[in-house]
């Protein structure tokens, strides 16, 4: 079973701070997914990091997927209030068609 | 191009009930997932199907199943409901090309079993 441990599970900000929500398995990866949900909704694909060591900006945002595909990191630069919500990180492999998710970070910026 | 849709995006059912929820892929897409979500136990991957076969299954039981047909729409079933069962039920469909298994999501049906 691969599982996928997300830190912190809560995180509660002001308008203009930076944060940071982490991902980690013991186990590699073929890709790993980030996804936002409002209540309610269903997630929605941020991004997708498929090798070691890689990066993706998404205008505020920064992705990072480890070295050995086994963790992954979100930053938020400049928060707003729209960029509240439930983060998800969820690891995927070729081989059993699956996505496992992390339970989740729960985002809250104050305007 | 459209989205994922899910259908109906509620319900509510009473204990012993069964329900069929429906589900149509992005168009191209072959593989359907379906993921249960609730707030103690997240998402939780309930099955995959891929050109109308069941490729990968989930820790649920035999109450929970679900079929592909051959334009990639997809339904899962779930009979003798129990209060347990309230959930936000997530289908979500994926391209499956190389090892890219990013998936999107559609709304949701959201289940409420009373």
């Amino acid at each position: 079973t691969q599982l996928l441990e997300q830190s912190p599970q809560f995180l509660s900000i002001q308008e203009g701070e930076n944060l940071t929500v982490y991902c980690n398995s013991s186990s590699v990866f073929s890709s790993l997914q980030w996804y936002r949900q409002e209540p309610g909704e269903g997630p929605v694909l941020l991004v997708t990091v498929v090798t070691g060591g890689e990066v993706k900006k998404l205008k505020r945002l920064t992705f990072q997927f480890g070295d050995a595909r086994k963790d992954s990191s979100l930053h938020i630069t400049a928060a707003q209030p729209g960029d509240t919500g439930l983060y998800l990180c969820a690891g995927g492999s070729s081989n059993d068609y699956k996505l496992s998710f992390g339970a989740g970070t729960t985002v809250t910026v104050r305007a | 191009k459209a989205g994922v849709t899910q259908t109906p995006r509620y319900l509510i059912k009473t204990r012993g009930q069964q329900v069929t929820l429906s589900c149509s892929p992005i168009s191209g897409h072959r593989s359907v997932s379906w993921y249960q979500q609730t707030p103690g136990q997240g998402l939780q991957f309930l099955f995959e199907y891929f050109s109308e076969t069941q490729r990968n299954k989930g820790n649920f039981p035999g109450r929970f199943s679900g079929r592909q047909f051959s334009n990639s729409r997809s339904e899962m079933n779930v009979s003798t409901l129990e209060l347990g069962d309230s959930a936000l039920y997530l289908c979500a469909s994926s391209p499956r090309e190389g090892r890219n298994t990013e998936a999107f999501f559609g709304q949701g049906t959201r289940l409420t079993v009373v």
